[in-house]
Order: C-alpha cells, then sequence, then structure tokens
C-alpha cells in the first residue's frame, strides 16, 4: 500500500497566485485532515473531512478551502497565496474505528513570496 | 480534549531505554493517551495508545499511572534512528463520534547520543 500520498513535494509561489495541494490515501478511511507546521512549532489543524462530501474547519482554516468529493482524495487550496502561508503542510487520514491512529503524509513544503 | 505538558527536550545514551514522560492531570474518564514521533522533515508516525492499562507493541511501551493524570513512553533500547521528536496526545474515544482531529503540542526533542 502506498499508504497517504501529497503532490507535490516542494512548491514556490508567488504572492496572490493559486494553487491546489493533493492528497491521496489509499487505505479506504473515511477521516482526513491537513495540517501546517511552523517553524519550531507544532502541527496545527486546518480542515477536515470525516467523510465524502462532509468536510469543516480547523484551528487555522481562513485563507484554505477544502472539498472531498471522493474517500480517496482530500485537496487543499489556497486562492490567493500570502507569505504567511509559507509553511509545511501535512495531510493524515484514519479509519473510522480508530480516528486517533493517523497515517501521515510526507508532506509539502510550500514557500510564498 | 485536555491539555498535556511535556519536556522540551531530552538526551538519551544509544542502547538505553529513553524514557519520555507526559503530564495529562485533566484527563477525563473517556480519554486516550496516544503518541507519536516526527523524525526531521518527515510526517508524524503513530506509536500507540492507551486509556488506562500498560501497553506494549514492536516500537514502545506505554506506562499509564493509575489516577491517569501522566504517563510515560518508553524506548526500550534507543538508537540513534529514534532521534524526533515526541508527541503526547489526549483524545476521547478511538470509536466515538469525535470528530478524530489531534491536537499536538510542542512534544519533547528527544536525541539519542552515541
Amino acid at each position: 500500500n502506498a499508504g497517504v500520498t501529497q503532490t507535490p513535494k516542494f512548491q514556490v509561489l508567488k504572492t496572490g497566485q493559486s494553487m491546489t495541494l493533493q492528497c491521496a490515501q489509499d487505505m479506504n478511511h473515511e477521516y482526513m485532515s491537513w495540517y501546517r507546521q511552523d517553524p519550531g512549532m507544532g502541527l496545527r489543524l486546518i480542515h477536515y473531512s470525516v467523510g465524502a462530501g462532509i468536510t469543516d474547519q480547523g484551528e487555522v482554516p481562513n485563507g484554505y478551502n477544502v472539498s472531498r468529493s471522493t474517500t480517496e482524495d482530500f485537496p487543499l487550496r489556497l486562492l490567493s497565496a500570502a507569505p504567511s502561508q509559507t509553511s509545511v503542510y501535512f495531510c493524515a487520514s484514519s479509519s473510522t474505528r480508530d480516528r486517533g491512529k493517523g497515517t501521515f503524509g510526507s508532506g509539502t513544503r510550500l514557500t510564498v513570496v | 480534549d485536555a491539555k498535556t505538558t511535556q519536556p522540551t527536550s531530552m538526551d538519551c545514551a544509544e542502547g538505553r531505554a529513553a524514557n519520555l514522560p507526559c503530564n495529562h492531570s485533566t484527563i477525563s474518564g473517556n480519554e486516550y493517551v496516544y503518541w507519536y514521533r516526527q523524525i526531521h522533515s518527515q510526517g508524524p508516525q503513530y506509536i500507540i495508545h492507551g486509556l488506562k492499562n500498560n501497553e506494549t507493541n514492536e516500537m514502545a511501551s506505554l506506562i499509564i499511572t493509575e489516577d491517569r493524570k501522566s504517563s510515560t513512553l518508553i524506548l526500550p533500547h534507543a538508537t540513534l534512528r529514534d532521534t524526533a521528536v515526541y508527541y503526547c496526545i489526549v483524545r476521547v474515544d478511538p470509536g466515538s463520534s469525535n470528530t478524530g482531529k489531534l491536537i499536538f503540542g510542542q512534544g519533547t526533542t528527544l536525541q539519542v547520543k552515541p
């Protein structure tokens, strides 16, 4: 199994540009989430989804949109990138039976200049 | 979910046991203790979780005090590859209707030294 796959691994954006960070999992997990991690800090939850068609906001949702049209995919959209969104982004998934036992992707390192 | 407190950093000699403490004095009866670790530049990795009984798996052991106000993650024979940030997280029943979100604190940076 591939687990959780995030693409791209690295990205540089100019302020105001938009882009989508991709996240896909092949474990048939219902629960998926996006986190950001800034230098020297722990992970902060951006958005999460408990199943296809259902999403909700986490701790730091401003500037980000998500959708969940399939069980496998949970893309994160930056509509108008800002330097404050420079960060490492992690996607995670878990089963309904044990939502605390998450599988994380390897991350996307985003720089907004 | 209850708040956790962990030391900022710890050192351990290679081959020795690493004991990482976590305080969760406000934990509720239905809250589990989870441990994750994050090796530099990688995504977090689940290690172990428990409610009130001690737990052991191929990676580590989890010791939870009888009053459940604190716990210790034990890596029995630490190697250089165990150098990482270790996060202690408290959350409700794994299979509950809770959102499932994990609240990560600052964690403990464990440095395993030769």
